[in-house]
């Protein structure tokens, strides 16, 4: 069984570019979520995809949007980057039916 | 507002002895109280759940207790070892149709040999 695997593991961005970042979901979960984890700080849900449609969001705005593909991966963009989203970006899959999340190791974005 | 609360201090104790962690939250009801392990420049681990009518739930050293009046919950790590030095973070699952995990900053826990 495979794991939740993350690309890159780092990434180095100018504020004002956009950038992708990449999950491959756990084998068998249908559901991915991806959260931004500042140094120190708890993980904070962006949003959730299931089947392909998005299933919630939290407090992010508009420039960050994502995509889940018919095999489960997902894609996580943000535009018009700034300082402050640098941080950890985590995806976590899991299936519908269940709770626990399985978390990938996450990619660290710095943002000069 | 809503608020998750861990131990505002790093835990520093002896090989063998017990860590107790708390989570204390305000404005919430969660239906489900999780908890996660994150070593250095790594994602959480899942390590345990426990359901609002659930008062302790224990898988192996650790031992999660949560009281909805209290809206507290205790993490024990007994015969804690080294190697059980990380970041717990404990998470709040609204259940349902509620799709994301509210964390708190996390505990820091250090196991002296």
């Amino acid at each position: 069984e495979t794991g939740v695997t993350q690309s890159p593991t780092h990434l180095i961005k100018t504020r004002g570019q956009q950038v992708t970042l990449r999950c491959s979901s756990q084998s068998g979960h249908n559901t991915v979520s991806w959260y931004q984890q500042a140094l120190g700080q708890g993980p904070q849900f962006i949003f959730q995809y299931y089947r392909e449609e998005e299933n919630g969001r939290g407090n992010f705005p508009p420039r960050f949007s994502g995509l889940q593909f018919p095999n489960y991966s997902s894609e996580l963009n943000v535009n018009a980057l700034e300082l402050d989203d640098s941080a950890l970006y985590l995806c976590a899959s899991s299936l519908s039916i269940s709770h626990e999340q399985y978390f990938g190791p996450g990619t660290r974005l710095t943002v000069t | 507002s809503q608020k998750i609360e861990q131990n505002s201090e790093a835990l520093n104790i002896q090989e063998g002895k017990t860590a107790t962690l708390t989570c204390n939250y305000t404005n919430y009801s969660p239906a489900y109280l999780q908890w996660y392990r994150q070593d250095p420049g790594r994602g959480p681990v899942f390590l345990l759940l426990i359901r609002e009518n659930e008062k302790e739930k224990r898988k192996e050293r650790l031992k999660v207790t949560f009281d909805t009046t209290l809206k507290q919950s205790l993490f024990h790590i007994t015969a804690s070892q080294p190697a059980d030095s990380a970041t717990y973070l404990c998470a709040l699952d609204m259940g349902s149709n509620d799709y994301k995990l509210s964390f708190g900053a996390g505990t820091t826990v250090t196991v002296r040999a």
